[in-house]
């Protein structure tokens, strides 16, 4: 597609159950981006991913978040045993890297709600 | 670490007035870039403007400038003869010039537009 695609645009799971947020970025873009946002706060980064290089997992809160890039393209955040704290939207973004802007172009989110 | 800084969590405005969003940022990078990024309740971030610090001319996209002063480290966006569909909250974010950086976000200012 042409922008950065997410799904599910929402997920309602309960306390200790995995969940699975998917993105798929845009095409030829070698960075993709993890970040959250609750509720009346900033985005939080989370993960990034760059090329063929390891993953910057810094922003990760806790050991129960994770995730993968498959092929350079599409990537999965996962997250065990949910706690009720969980419930954000979480976002992803892309972008080029060699003779980029700088910009960021972001999916339109998966809000997830944890019960 | 680079931090951004919004004061105003919420801002107002009338139709075709003006409104200035400020913005401040901490950091010891001389070369980098800033954005104004626009979060509309369908929640995908949306670029409104970008300023690479090296050039000291301040950026503008139709409606939309900036007051970019490098010394003060501060960074406001001006909307122009505002719109109802300009009601969204904006995110100001740094990125350092290297490729292999992310995004960092302010916590957001909401603005609302009336008619």
């Amino acid at each position: 597609g042409a922008g950065v695609s997410q799904s599910p645009s929402n997920k309602v799971t309960e306390k200790g159950k995995d969940v699975e947020l998917r993105c798929d970025p845009i095409s030829g873009h070698t960075a993709l981006y993890w970040y959250r946002q609750s509720l009346g706060q900033g985005l939080e980064f989370l993960i990034y991913f760059q090329g063929n290089s390891a993953p910057d997992k810094s922003g990760l809160p806790s050991d129960r978040f994770s995730a993968e890039r498959t092929g350079g393209s599409v990537s999965t955040l996962t997250i065990q045993r949910t706690q009720q704290e969980d419930s954000a939207v979480y976002l992803c973004a892309s972008s080029l890297l060699s003779g980029n802007t700088g910009e960021l172009f972001f999916g339109e989110g998966s809000r997830l709600t944890v019960l | 670490a680079q931090t951004v800084t919004q004061s105003q969590p919420e801002m107002s405005v009338q139709e075709a007035e003006t409104v200035t969003l400020s913005c401040t940022y901490d950091t010891s990078e001389s070369d980098y870039y800033l954005f104004w990024y626009k979060q509309p309740p369908s929640r995908q971030m949306i670029l409104v403007i970008r300023q690479e610090a090296y050039k000291q001319q301040n950026a503008t996209e139709n409606r939309f400038s900036v007051n970019f002063q490098k010394a003060a480290k501060s960074f406001s966006l001006k909307i122009s003869d505002s719109q109802l569909g300009d009601a969204a909250m904006y995110f100001c974010a740094y990125r350092s010039y290297s490729g292999y950086s992310t995004l960092t976000f302010g916590k957001g200012t909401m603005l609302l537009v009336s008619p």
